[in-house]
């Protein structure tokens, strides 16, 4: 499948900083970019999506911004709780099929209260 | 509510048994998924089905086959099971396109197979 690197792979933050998790492609042409949260013992879950035109887009604590340019999205975390604490994946539309993933390989976030 | 669920939460088989992990989901779904989920390697595509009897291979297929006879479930069959295949693996569904234009894919709460 198609490359995509996440960075970092684990990241310690303190109740009530922010969390940025980045993620960098290399299809051109993709145009639908989703960040999974997994939690631990559960599948991942949706928690925020963005289209290729749009540049940020935000749901209450999290953002996720696209730079078409660089190839790169990042989601963005603020006033993070201990909740937050799972593992997030970035991902985006493998090009053998328009309804399959390619998945970034995670970032274990840890919130300390 | 949604639902995706697998067959068992944790399994453990030999080196060589065949062995089947089933996947339901309850949303009337057209897409049905199968991943493997290893540290440090993320999620990769093994299989997907984009209707009933039809699967594609995803980019991991060797040494799994699939079968889809009913829409709402889709099984994993691993012909010869192998110490490399020791895993987590998670069913997932998804259906109609979102207003982003992407399928929010829903995930079971996998299942965690052991090969000795």
């Amino acid at each position: 499948g198609e490359n995509v690197e996440q960075h970092p792979s684990t990241l310690s933050v303190q109740e009530g900083d922010s969390a940025v998790i980045k993620c960098t492609y290399s299809d051109s042409a993709s145009n639908y970019f989703p960040w999974y949260k997994q939690e631990l013992g559960k599948g991942p879950q949706l928690i925020i999506d963005i289209r290729s035109n749009v540049g940020e887009k935000k749901d209450q604590r999290i953002a996720v911004t696209l730079n078409k340019t660089a190839k790169h999205f990042s989601l963005h975390i603020t006033e993070t709780q201990p909740e937050d604490s799972a593992v997030y994946f970035c991902a985006y539309p493998n090009s053998n099929s328009g309804y399959a993933l390619n998945f970034g390989k995670g970032t274990s976030l840890l919130v300390t209260p | 509510d949604v639902k995706v669920t697998q067959s068992s939460r944790y399994l453990v088989k030999r080196t060589g048994e065949k062995v089947f992990l089933e996947c339901v989901q309850d949303m009337d779904h057209e897409n049905m998924f199968w991943y493997r989920q290893d540290p440090g390697l993320g999620l990769r595509l093994i299989y997907f089905s984009y209707d009933v009897k039809m699967k594609e291979k995803g980019d991991i297929p060797e040494g799994y086959s699939v079968s889809r006879e009913k829409k709402e479930r889709f099984s994993l069959i691993l012909e010869s099971a192998s110490t490399n295949q020791t895993s987590m693996y998670l069913c997932a569904s998804s259906s109609a396109p979102l207003s982003s234009g992407g399928y929010e894919q829903y995930f079971g709460p996998g299942t965690r197979l052991t090969v000795t």
